[in-house]
């Protein structure tokens, strides 16, 4: 069974913290590691997809890295905003599996306070 | 509004009942992915199609699930004689389906709540 770990479950930091999420995944077989952040009420977004051992993606005050051959990926939030706010979900997509399904973690549960 | 859209948004229905689901997706995107997320839990892959084929499907889908896509565009998840233990978020889900890191583009999900 293909499992993918997330962790913190959930995280409550200040207006204006960095922090980070981890995500872990199986190394043999990887293709693809994805992150999505989704909103309450609202559909997940995808904010990256990653594939290269060593890969480092940016995207305004987030950034994702990505270790292949251990297993993991960090996700950066660089002074945090209440808009941040959401669950940050990553999944991954391997060799050999299912066609592109994403499997996911359970998501890092993310509140910032005003 | 492009995006992936799904109908309804919410439904709450008592065991027993049949209840169907439907997922508009993006236009011209030739996959169409069907994803459950029951609390506490990350969204669970269930089924999905490259135009009008189901090609696979999860030990999840039980034989009281069934998808179509006719005409390879809009898709439905019928769910018949309902249990509590199928109350989850339904997610859709579409891409062009060309790699294995092509971008998924989510719905908001249909909320089911059996009574």
């Amino acid at each position: 069974i293909l499992n993918v770990e997330q962790s913190p479950q959930s995280l409550h930091v200040q207006e204006g913290d960095s922090t980070n999420f981890t995500c872990s995944f199986p190394s043999s077989n990887f293709y693809a590691l994805h992150w999505y952040r989704w909103e309450t009420a609202k559909s997940p977004e995808a904010l990256f997809v990653m594939t290269l051992n060593g890969d480092e993606k940016k995207k305004g005050r987030i950034s994702a890295t990505l270790n292949t051959k251990e297993g993991y990926s960090y996700l950066y939030i660089k002074g945090s905003q209440p808009e941040d706010s959401a669950t940050y979900l990553c999944a991954f997509t391997n060799y050999g599996g299912s066609q592109g399904n994403l499997i996911f973690g359970k998501g890092t549960k993310l509140s910032v306070k005003p | 509004d492009t995006g992936v859209s799904q109908d309804p948004r919410h439904k709450i229905t008592k065991r027993g009942q049949n209840v169907t689901f439907r997922c508009d997706p993006i236009s011209e995107h030739n996959r169409l992915y069907w994803y459950r997320q029951t609390l506490g839990q990350g969204p669970e892959f269930l089924t999905y199609f490259q135009n009008e084929a189901q090609l696979e499907k999860s030990r999840l889908l039980s034989d009281r699930f069934s998808a179509e896509r006719p005409k390879g565009s809009f898709s439905t998840l019928e769910i018949q004689r309902t249990e509590q233990g199928d109350s989850a978020m339904y997610l859709c889900a579409s891409n062009q389906g060309v790699t294995y890191t092509d971008t998924q583009y989510f719905g908001p999900g249909t909320r089911l709540t059996v009574l």
